[in-house]
């Protein structure tokens, strides 16, 4: 059973350059999430997709950052000009949720990509 | 924004003895869900719970919810220096929203 992928682990970067993330879901699975957590505190939710669309975007989402999932399958998360603030712990999860019945359905996360920015 | 707040922020407990987190909500919702997070990791899904349950279990774990109080505990038995990690309630809104909203978690330290 391969869970939710994410890569890489870790990433150290100066501040202003670009980083991108990738998350591969749960095949089968039809929603992605990511989430953002920083030191002593819960995950915060960032965006997430149902299939190729991307449904909700939050507040937290400047424009820096663009998330995209093309194919339906993987997805990555881009931040564009890194700022020291954007240091954390980014989580993809996915899900099956179906179109009718049951929407109550667990989130499998991935380990995470830690980013550290210099 | 944190939906949540787990109390207590740490518990440290003898192997064997009985643990109980809980969580408070402001927003009505459509269920609850608990997770652990082992230090470095992602989140493990423990247990999810109706807003119209009011008590599950599952092996060593037992979760009550009270929707009135907006409040929701979890019970973890003869626990095990394993059970050492942060846990987390979360919260998916009845708007339909399908993003889970996390308080700031229990961090739970199992002393052998």
């Amino acid at each position: 059973d391969t869970g939710v992928s994410q890569n890489p682990r870790h990433k150290i970067t100066k501040r202003g350059q670009n980083v991108t993330f990738r998350c591969d879901p749960i095949s089968e699975h039809n929603r992605l999430y990511w989430y953002r957590q920083t030191l002593g505190q819960g995950p915060e939710f960032l965006t997430y997709f149902q299939n190729e669309a991307q449904l909700e975007k939050s507040r937290l989402l400047s424009d820096r950052f663009s998330a995209e999932r093309p194919k339906g399958s993987f997805s990555t998360l881009e931040i564009q000009r890194t700022e020291q603030g954007d240091s954390a712990m980014y989580l993809c999860a996915s899900s099956f949720t179906p179109v009718t019945g049951d929407s109550n359905q667990p989130q499998h996360f991935g380990d995470g990509t830690r980013l550290s920015i210099l | 924004s944190q939906q949540g707040e787990e109390d207590p922020q740490a518990l440290s407990i003898q192997e064997g003895e009985n643990a109980t987190m809980n969580c408070s909500y402001k927003t009505s919702i459509n269920n609850l869900q608990w997770y652990r997070q082992n230090s470095g990791r992602g989140l493990v899904h423990l247990i999810l719970i109706r807003s119209n349950e009011r008590e599950k279990h599952s092996g060593r774990l037992r979760v009550t919810l009270d929707t009135s109080k907006k409040s929701s505990s979890l019970l973890i038995t003869a626990s095990r220096a394993a059970d050492t990690a942060s846990y987390f309630c979360a919260t998916d809104a009845w708007e339909g929203a399908q993003k889970l909203v996390f308080g700031q978690g229990t961090r739970l330290t199992i002393n052998p």
